[in-house]
């Protein structure tokens, strides 16, 4: 089964609207943590956000935000008003476990911003 | 600082050769880590470090070897290229504070392997 899931392939946005990406992800694991990269057409892994599992409030980094919602097992993205350059490949990504550094990527959802 | 570099960023291999990909990060981070990309996919765990001396296997660690002798560097050696190692290679450095995490990846190593 897979650990985490994003079921949006690609998604087409107009510039200047919100956007949510979907990422849900299965663990027992109790301590857990999540990620968001963004890839663009260059293919660097640029670091997003990052929730963990026992944080209360939902993450914020300027533009992005997570919606952590625990008990769906559902770790949202959400870029409030698109630009232009936030067209990429966007990656989910989960770490089980305490002091573990293994990443589990979701296959990634491709965004487009239209102008 | 210069973050997560690798070396070299692009390589074409023929079937059984050998080579290693370089990784060095100057962040003074204790865990160390290497994927693969494949096309239209996310990245793949292969091997990983929590600390100088300490290797573990990931999710695809066949036909690959590491070590960790310093902090700084951790090296990926591939054995006897084959055509299905072709792909892109990332390294990831990362450290935990118990509240913050983060992952930083290098610039990445295209691989071909004919």
């Amino acid at each position: 089964a897979q650990k985490i899931t994003q079921t949006q392939p690609g998604m087409f946005v107009q510039e200047k609207e919100a956007v949510t990406l979907d990422c849900t992800y299965d663990t027992s694991d109790q301590s857990y943590g999540l990620f968001w990269y963004k890839q663009p057409s260059s293919g660097e892994m640029i670091f997003l956000i990052y929730q963990g599992s026992y944080d209360e409030q939902n993450a914020t980094e300027g533009r992005y935000s997570l919606n952590f919602q625990k008990a769906r097992k559902s770790a949202n993205l959400v870029i409030s008003a698109s630009q232009l350059g936030d067209s990429a490949m966007y990656f989910c990504a989960m770490r089980e476990g305490q002091g573990a550094q293994k990443l589990v990527f979701g296959q990634g959802t491709r965004l487009t911003i239209n102008p | 600082n210069a973050g997560v570099t690798q070396t070299p960023k692009f390589q074409v291999l023929k079937t059984g050769q050998s080579m290693t990909l370089q990784c060095a990060q100057d962040m003074n981070h204790e865990y160390m880590s290497w994927y693969r990309q494949d096309p239209g996919m996310g990245l793949r765990l292969i091997h990983y470090s929590v600390g100088a001396g300490i290797t573990d296997q990931g999710e695809v660690p066949n036909g690959y070897n590491v070590s960790r002798s310093t902090t700084e560097d951790f090296p990926l050696r591939l054995l006897s290229a084959a055509p299905s190692q072709t792909s892109v290679y990332f390294c990831a450095s990362s450290y935990s504070t118990g509240v913050l995490e983060t992952q930083y990846f290098g610039p990445g190593t295209r691989l071909l392997v004919l």
